[in-house]
């Protein structure tokens, strides 16, 4: 149990467009799910918290116009990168809350040309 | 800033017991350990996680020392599969909705040798 899917699992894009990037819990319904961002041999960091009808809270230092997030259901929150450019290129994983635990996606690899 | 300090790498040999420990000396009463890995390019993968006492599961033990300010994840019999980045991280003690949130350090990279 406590599953949770990205989508896609990779994705290569031109600067200047926008990719979607989905997080689905399968098998139980999140409240909440994070947004992570990771750089070759870097740690994760926090982008975002996202809240099932509300608003997301950002980390600082995050633009929230250029990463939305959408959280309109309890299994699904879409991160959107807009006019991605090349330093968005990066591995970015989610993660859903349940049962007072975090449980994380398998991450989406973004490059952009 | 992460609050917690491990060793950047480590090697074990394949089939012998991995002790990874972390440091965590400003760790507050109410807050857990906790242990995730990471193997390259997949999301983090929950291990184990504890407060004061030990903890094990079929995956690993957590030893925690009596004033808490360091732990040990011991993996019993290291596979090649466990090759990965591990994280210790410390939280609050859970206090509703998105209360939950883990900061990640670099954690240390263990190679297991065959």
């Amino acid at each position: 149990g406590a599953v949770v899917s990205q989508h896609p699992s990779r994705v290569i894009c031109k600067s200047g467009t926008s990719v979607k990037i989905e997080c689905r819990s399968l098998d139980f319904q999140a409240t909440t799910m994070f947004w992570y961002r990771q750089f070759p041999k870097k740690s994760l960091m926090l982008m975002a918290t996202s809240n099932e009808g509300s608003k997301a809270t950002y980390e600082q230092g995050v633009e929230k116009d250029k990463f939305l997030i959408n959280h309109a259901s309890l299994t699904l929150s879409t991160l959107t990168v807009t006019s991605a450019h090349p330093e968005d290129s990066s591995f970015y994983i989610c993660s859903a809350e349940f049962l007072n635990e975090q449980f994380f996606g398998p991450g989406t690899r973004l490059t952009v040309l | 800033d992460a609050k917690t300090t491990q060793p950047p790498s480590m090697d074990c040999a394949e089939g012998r017991a991995a002790n990874l420990p972390c440091n965590h000396s400003t760790i507050s009463g109410n807050e857990y350990v906790y242990w995730y890995r990471q193997i390259h390019s997949q999301g983090p993968q929950y291990i184990i996680h504890g407060l004061k006492n030990n903890e094990t599961n079929e995956m690993a033990s957590l030893i925690i020392t009596e004033d808490r300010k360091s732990s040990t994840l011991i993996l019993p019999h290291a596979t090649l599969r466990d090759t990965a980045v591990y994280y210790c991280i410390v939280r609050d003690a859970y206090s509703g909705a998105g209360s939950y949130q883990l900061t990640f350090g670099k954690g240390t990279k263990l190679s297991v040798i065959p």
